[in-house]
């Protein structure tokens, strides 16, 4: 079955950087768009940045844009999200998910706190 | 920028029919996709191009869209059902603000 586990969360300070793993398995990895979604603490879902399967599409929202950069390793089954520039408006629990449209698969999240 | 707005909150006893709404501009010409999260897990798709259902979601979860409102509908509400549910759509990428299904 499909099954997501994200990594790479924790605290980091204001304006450092930190790298987030999702690791994939139960599908053929290179075949599907993959997403990074965030949700702030007591707040809503917010989607972040997509990459098609060969990671030659990529897409992100304004909030990230420049900061965040989206990546993927179809042999390593792998999506990574490069945070820099962080600010305490980042912290929140980082979501990858699977889907073209909809996201039919989440994986449990890791959580990032911005903080000095 | 694209909007979808949800009621903050919606409460139904249980066996009742609880209707979630999801506006945005002529949302009908789009496909909303629902999901269903419970405290400290992940979102769970419930619904899927307006009214579709993943395999494994029961029946009582339906799915509705039409001019500027989508619309969740559980019928039959079981105190499990108890979520915040979120709609969402493509082109743009947006998420509804999200609704508190409250089972009193």
């Amino acid at each position: 079955q499909v099954h997501l586990v994200e990594s790479g969360g924790g605290l980091v300070k204001p304006g450092g950087s930190l790298r987030l793993s999702c690791e994939a398995s139960g599908f053929t990895f290179s075949d599907p768009y993959m997403h990074w979604i965030r949700q702030a603490p007591g707040k809503g879902l917010e989607w972040l940045s997509s990459s098609s399967g060969s990671g030659r599409n990529i897409y992100y929202a304004d909030s990230v844009k420049g900061r965040f950069t989206i990546s993927r390793d179809n042999a390593k089954n792998s999506l990574y999200l490069q945070m820099n520039d962080v600010a305490v408006e980042d912290t929140a629990v980082y979501y990858c998910a699977r889907g073209g449209s909809p996201f039919d698969h989440w994986g449990q999240g890791t959580l990032v706190t911005v903080s000095s | 920028s694209y909007v979808l707005t949800q009621p903050p909150s919606v409460s139904v006893a249980p066996g009742q029919t609880a209707r979630i709404a999801c506006g945005g501009d002529n949302i009908g010409s789009k496909s909303v996709h629902w999901y269903q999260q419970k405290p400290g897990q992940a979102p769970l798709l419930v619904v899927y191009d307006d009214s579709d259902r993943p395999s494994e979601i029961p029946e009582r979860f339906s799915g509705s869209n039409s001019g500027n409102t989508a619309t969740l509908t559980i019928s039959g509400v079981e105190v499990a059902d108890e979520a915040d549910y979120y709609c969402q759509v493509w082109h743009p990428l947006v998420f509804g603000g999200g609704t508190k299904l409250t089972v009193l």
